[in-house]
């Protein structure tokens, strides 16, 4: 089983829909969990950071750690074709820096 | 707002040929880290870097890969005898290893293609 599992998608919606992306990991040491945005042929840039289980909400994204589930969720709300990109998932154990990635899910919003 | 540096964009060498891949990271950050990612696959870590030495790698850092901070602001990634699956984009961040959940800041990245 991989560490950090991602359907790679694409996932298509129409503008205004509400997103939801998600990660299954297998690994119980993980406490940082994290979602990057990657448009095509970038560097990926930090979304949003969870500690341990709960959630978190900044503006139109809300992220969700499940760790009972070891299942990790990014919504996106009212989105916007400018939210089209590469999601990816990465967490990280506790006292490490190292993040591990999943494969990143293709999200395509079109008007 | 203050970002990572990478240069070249884009590297094409021979099969065999050494490499150097140059990064600035953000100025107050203490955590230096090159990245890779084939095209089509996940961001894989490949080496730390703080206080002048390296804190962890991977098993694909080898001995062919190296890296150094050769004077305060640059940081870089040496590849000795390239062999075609480096091909690869090439991602240096850094961090300031403070702020909860290991936030880095990744730069633009660097293509390399090894012919």
């Amino acid at each position: 089983q991989k560490e950090v599992e991602q359907d790679p998608g694409p996932l298509s919606v129409p503008e205004g829909a509400i997103v939801s992306l998600n990660c299954t990991y297998s690994n119980s040491a993980f406490q940082y969990f994290m979602w990057y945005r990657q448009y095509s042929r970038k560097g990926p840039e930090l979304l949003m950071y969870t500690y341990s289980s709960g959630n978190k909400e900044d503006g139109r994204f809300t992220a969700q750690v499940d760790k009972s589930s070891k299942y990790i969720s990014l919504f996106i709300r009212d989105s916007q074709p400018s939210d089209s990109a590469t999601y990816l998932c990465a967490m990280s154990k506790g006292g490490s820096y190292i993040p591990t990635f999943g494969r990143g899910t293709s999200l395509i919003v079109h008007p | 707002e203050p970002e990572v540096t990478q240069t070249p964009s884009h590297q094409v060498t021979q099969m065999g040929q050494e490499v150097i891949l140059r990064c600035v990271p953000i100025s107050n950050h203490l955590y230096f880290y090159w990245y890779r990612q084939i095209l089509g696959q996940k961001v894989e870590f490949l080496v730390s870097f703080y206080n002048n030495e390296i804190s962890e790698k991977s098993e694909i850092f080898d001995d062919q890969f190296s890296v150094e901070r050769p004077d305060g602001s640059n940081f870089t990634l040496k590849i000795r005898s390239t062999k075609l699956e480096d091909s690869a984009m090439y991602f240096c961040a850094s961090g300031t290893g403070f702020t909860s959940g290991n936030e880095q800041f990744f730069g633009p990245g660097t293509r390399l293609t090894v012919l």
